[in-house]
């Protein structure tokens, strides 16, 4: 079935250093892969989203780009921040992008320094 | 943004209790929910997706009579768990489609622990 294998943590990096999640995926079909953050006492929030190949999805300085040949979706941000420091989960989803059942990674919590 | 709201966030409970987990979208109409299941340092596994008005849809494992959903309204979802027992203890997230846009919003979790 499908399945979202994601870079482990822990992961602290120093304020303004570069960022890399990995994020690999198996699936039928053509899914839409999402990366999700959690901060801290707070719920899931859409951080960005692909829907086909190629696409690349940005929000707050985080880019991913969808990459079929390689089934990846690795997440990247040139100059992390403190207020970064949270979890984050990749997800594939359905064809369409929106509420169809999300597949999720395991979470790689970050932790940025001063 | 839309705004999904859990309750409670942490509940203790004796074996052989039941509990209830509320889910609420606040300012928007929720046709469908999920609920999720998290062990540590483990990935959200789906336990069933639940549609206002009607019976929710379990995937594959999860008892069904053991994890009770009841989708009564288009702002509420509830997850109880009957006859809680130790390895019932996780993280419970609920999340809910908002039908404008389709996008998913998700609770804060509530964090169940069975003595």
């Amino acid at each position: 079935g499908d399945s979202v294998t994601q870079m482990e943590g822990p992961v602290t990096l120093s304020e303004e250093a570069f960022l890399t999640i990995n994020c690999t995926y198996t699936a039928t079909g053509y899914p839409s892969l999402f990366w999700y953050v959690q901060y801290p006492g707070e719920g899931l929030q859409l951080l960005l989203k692909a829907t086909k190949a190629d696409d690349k999805g940005s929000n707050k300085g985080f880019e991913a780009t969808y990459r079929k040949e390689t089934t990846s979706f690795h997440l990247e941000k040139g100059s992390v921040q403190v207020s970064d420091s949270a979890v984050y989960f990749c997800a594939l989803g359905g064809a369409q992008g929106g509420s169809e059942k999300l597949v999720f990674g395991k979470g790689t919590k970050l932790t940025v320094n001063p | 943004g839309a705004v999904v709201s859990q309750h409670p966030s942490r509940v203790i409970c004796k074996s052989g209790t039941s509990v209830k987990i509320e889910c609420r979208s606040l300012d928007f109409q929720a046709t469908t929910m999920f609920w999720y299941r998290q062990f540590p340092k483990q990935s959200l596994m789906l336990m069933a997706t639940s549609n206002e008005g009607s019976k929710a849809t379990y995937e594959q494992g999860v008892e069904k009579d053991k994890f009770l959903i009841n989708h009564a309204s288009l702002t509420l979802s509830t997850l109880t768990v009957t006859s809680a027992h130790p390895e019932d203890s996780s993280f419970y997230i609920c999340s809910a489609s908002s039908g404008n846009t389709g996008e998913l919003f998700f609770g804060e979790g509530s964090r169940l622990t069975v003595l």
